[in-house]
């Protein structure tokens, strides 16, 4: 069975700050994809990766695949980017669907 | 484009009655998921279809559930003899192809309340 283990649970940084949230995975998942869902909001995919590192605007993702372990980066973290940020696994089959992780909610004080 | 759509938004039903929930994925996806957020469960995973066809129905969860998905468009998911258990958000999500590793765009959801 694939399993997702995200850390932290909790987040409360100030404003400006680079954020880091951690997912560490199993045997069997072959990519990794980053959400973000806004309170009372839908979920949004921010990153799919496999290999390397994806930069979009301020968010960077990495992915070590030898040590089944990604993070998600935030640098200038503003307000608005306070939201829960989900790790999610994809064995590569499709027919497993995703496996997910807990959720880091993260509150961005100004 | 148009997104993922699902419908309705919101369900408010009683016990033991059947609930139908409708996703319209994006076109030429041929990939459909269905999950499931609760608050004490997170987020799963129920089903997936490829084209028209659900290769593997082990993560509903329980017998009670079942799913279609027609034309290789439009998916529903019915639950019958509504239990307060199945109460929570079920979220459909599409994908390009169905082999993995495609960014899956989510719909914004039905919010299920069994009373």
């Amino acid at each position: 069975k694939n399993e997702v283990e995200q850390s932290p649970q909790n987040l409360t940084a100030q404003e400006g700050e680079f954020i880091t949230i951690n997912c560490s995975y199993s045997v069997g998942i072959s990519a990794l994809h980053w959400l973000q869902q806004h309170p009372g909001g839908g979920i949004v995919s921010l990153f799919m990766l496999s290999s390397g590192k994806k930069k979009h605007g301020r968010l960077i993702a990495t992915i070590n695949i030898q040590e089944k372990h990604s993070s998600l980066h935030i640098t200038a973290s503003h307000p608005r980017d306070s939201a829960v940020y989900i790790c999610a696994g994809d064995s590569g089959g499709g027919a497993d669907g995703l496996t997910f992780g807990k959720g880091t909610h993260l509150i961005i004080q100004p | 484009g148009a997104g993922v759509s699902q419908s309705p938004s919101n369900k408010v039903t009683e016990k033991g009655k059947d609930v139908e929930l409708r996703c319209d994925p994006i076109s030429g996806h041929t990939a459909l998921y269905w999950y499931r957020q609760s608050l004490g469960q997170g987020l799963e995973f129920l089903i997936y279809f490829q084209g028209n066809s659900a290769p593997d129905k082990s993560g509903l969860p329980s017998d009670r559930f079942s799913a279609e998905r027609t034309g290789g468009s439009v998916s529903t998911l019915t639950i019958q003899r509504t239990q307060q258990e199945d109460s929570a958000v079920y979220l459909c999500a599409s994908s390009l192809a169905g082999a993995g590793g495609y960014t899956q765009y989510f719909g914004p959801g039905t919010r299920l309340t069994v009373l």
